[in-house]
């Protein structure tokens, strides 16, 4: 069965320092993958995805970046961080037609 | 603008009173459509989604939706709900031809459930 991990689970990060969230899917092949963010007290808002190795799209400008080494690895990156990118960030994948698989996300706090 | 309106922010009902989610969207054409639901801390759960057919959809946990096309709505009803039922509740609409598959969600309607 797939199987879609996130890690950390919780991050407190100072100011200006750099970031590093993986997702990994287990039991599917060149998915669709997706980043959003949950600000609290908001709704989903889908910062990038991928739609293969190598391929990714931005959605919004922001501070962030994401890469896709591998075709089952999805890593949001920032160099600097700032007080606005803390939030719930869920990593998700789309293999064939249907609903997007969600993993258990990874809290981030700015300090 | 593509978009996804859930008008209730917050939503109480008793335990074993019906319920009913309310989901708007503007969208080009068609969409499929879909909720979703999260407990506190976790990823979301698929409830039930609608592409074709049926306009009434039956999901897991007891939801059903259905989908309106004239009012371009979506709305969540379950007869009776439970109080593990309380979490947080999100809309979404999707295209149905494109490969990139980007889902649009509203800003989610929180369920608490009195005893």
């Amino acid at each position: 069965s797939q199987t879609i991990h996130q890690w950390p689970a919780t991050l407190v990060q100072p100011v200006g320092s750099p970031l590093s969230l993986e997702c990994t899917v287990e039991g599917t092949s060149n998915p669709n993958l997706y980043w959003y963010r949950q600000a609290a007290g908001r709704g989903l808002q889908l910062l990038f995805y991928s739609v293969g190795i190598g391929q990714i799209s931005s959605e919004v400008p922001q501070n962030l970046s994401a890469s896709r080494p591998q075709d089952r690895q999805f890593i949001l990156s920032s160099k600097k961080l700032l007080l606005s990118d803390s939030g719930f960030y869920l990593c998700a994948w789309k293999n064939g037609p249907g609903e997007l698989f969600f993993g258990e996300g990874s809290r981030l706090t700015v300090l | 603008a593509q978009s996804v309106t859930q008008p209730d922010i917050h939503i109480t009902v008793s335990e074993g009173a019906s319920l009913e989610l309310r989901c708007n969207y503007s969208y080009g054409a068609t969409p499929y459509l879909f909720w979703y639901v999260q407990s506190p801390g976790q990823g979301l759960q698929l409830l039930l989604k609608y592409f074709s057919g049926d306009t009434l959809v039956q999901g897991i946990k007891g939801f059903e939706a259905e989908f309106k096309r004239s009012q371009s709505s979506f709305n969540l009803r379950k007869p009776s709900v439970h109080w593990s039922d309380a979490a947080e509740y999100f809309c979404a609409v999707g295209p149905q031809m494109d490969s990139s598959y980007k889902l649009i969600f509203g800003s989610g309607t929180r369920l608490l459930v009195r005893p």
